[in-house]
């Protein structure tokens, strides 16, 4: 079977950090990709990682391990428009297949 | 970045009809595409796989008799709900990755409501 887990709601404050947990036992992987959504909208896109490791992208960053099956996405600086859900999510077979996804977690930005 | 464009972006329906959802990659092709669909409150579901010239692959669950998926061409697929029901009601999001890419790109979504 396929389970991601994530925490299903976390509150910060503006202009702090916020670390967002990611867990994921799948059949397989080949990657793992953190998205935004706001309410009512499409996921956006803003992380993929395939190989161990922190990748930097501005105020976010996303660590992966593989042996550990972890993951986390990391906000910095945060901004009231951050205030959002943010999905993990896991495609377990290279090439062109479908995404798992968690059940994401909210993210409220507070003053 | 590449586009995927859905319509409409919102329909309301009675109960019994039938509604079609479009969604097209505006500036690449693809084999496939997938079709999501989204609970309030919840995660996105794959509800199936779409392939060009080929038959749907539908996850455990969902009816193929009910959520007709045709991908016609290499840039457009499209998700018919057929005898809506109320509890057909939800974000129905599309999404597609061009070759030699490994980013999934998502259209806007379509909400469904059935009433």
């Amino acid at each position: 079977g396929q389970n991601i887990d994530q925490p299903t709601e976390m509150t910060a404050t503006e202009g702090a950090i916020v670390q967002i947990n990611c867990t994921y036992q799948t059949s397989g992987f080949n990657g793992l990709f953190w998205y935004q959504q706001h309410a009512g909208e499409a996921p956006t896109f803003l992380s993929y990682n395939v190989l161990d490791g922190l990748e930097e992208k501005g105020r976010f960053s996303s660590f992966l391990s593989r042996s550990k099956g972890y993951s986390y996405l990391l906000l910095k600086e945060l901004q009231m428009k951050d205030s959002a859900s943010y999905l993990c999510a896991v495609t377990p077979r290279p090439g062109n297949t479908p995404l798992v996804f968690g059940k994401g977690t909210r993210l409220s930005v507070i003053a | 970045g590449a586009v995927v464009s859905q319509h409409p972006s919102w329909v309301i329906c009675k109960s019994g009809t039938s509604v079609k959802i479009e969604c097209r990659s505006l500036d690449f092709q693809a084999t496939t595409m997938f079709w999501y669909r989204q609970f309030p409150k919840q995660s996105l579901m794959l509800m199936a796989t779409s392939n060009e010239g080929s038959k749907a692959t539908y996850e455990q669950g969902v009816e193929k008799d009910k959520f007709l998926i045709n991908h016609a061409s290499l840039t457009l697929s499209t998700l018919t709900v057929t005898s809506a029901h109320p509890e057909d009601s939800s974000f129905y999001i599309c999404s597609a990755t061009p070759r030699s890419s490994y980013e999934q790109y998502f259209g806007p979504g379509t909400r469904l409501t059935v009433t």
